[in-house]
């Protein structure tokens, strides 16, 4: 089965511009979550949702910060304007609604904004 | 606060040893830990959950939770080089959706 899976991988862009990152859940899970990994700060849970409903966006960082999820198969990132300091990697995770609640990782998109 | 604590290492071991992997958290109502595996410039892997007071085995890995004194530790037994990577440890409260992740410890397995 695939796993979630997220693109681009490696994204390079200049501030100032929007950036928009995807994924897609592993089939069947009802819960996708957005987590920032930093060396700074660790993994940090930005948003989730369940059903393509967000839940607990208590985690965006700033008003630059929007995701959204259409559908249950899709989901974005997206980030306008992008700053330096938004550089990270950018995991998506799924879950199944019911136990047992193991969340499950995508590969991650690697953000540099020079 | 519904904190995970875990010491950042790195935690060296020769190899062929048992590696112990400890966390703490701080919320008494947290009721499900996770352990994940990370290595350099990937992304987290599940190892393994735990649910109840005790121990859980799965191949060399064993996890333990002990609810009254609030900790939960993974064993690595006959540790490998292949092992060498940083250890994430994550608690669920009962009646939340999101986990809470330690700052993960990072293991070195020396040949």
């Amino acid at each position: 089965d695939a796993g979630v899976i997220q693109s681009p991988r490696h994204e390079v862009t200049e501030m100032g511009q929007e950036v928009t990152l995807r994924c897609k859940p592993i089939s069947g899970h009802d819960y996708l979550f957005w987590y920032r990994q930093t060396m700074m700060r660790g993994l940090e849970l930005l948003i989730y949702f369940n059903n393509n409903v967000p839940i607990d966006d208590s985690g965006m960082p700033e008003d630059r910060f929007s995701a959204k999820m259409p559908n249950a198969s899709f989901s974005t990132l997206k980030i306008q304007p992008s700053e330096p300091r938004d550089s990270a990697v950018y995991f998506c995770a799924s879950r199944l609604r019911q136990g047992p609640y193991e969340q499950y990782f995508g590969p991650g998109t690697r953000l540099t904004v020079t | 606060q519904k904190e995970v604590e875990q010491n950042s290492g790195p935690l060296s071991v020769p190899e062929g040893a048992i590696a112990s992997l400890n966390c703490t958290y701080s919320d008494r109502g947290s009721q499900s830990f996770f352990w994940y595996r990370q290595y350099s410039g990937k992304s987290p892997e599940l190892i393994m959950s735990i649910y109840s007071n005790g121990d859980k085995e799965d191949g060399r890995f064993t996890a333990q939770l002990n609810k009254a004194s609030q900790y939960v530790s993974l064993l690595i037994r006959d540790s490998q080089p292949s092992d060498s990577a940083t250890y994430l440890c994550a608690g669920l409260p009962k009646g939340f959706n999101k986990f809470y992740f330690g700052s993960g410890t990072k293991l070195n397995v020396k040949p």
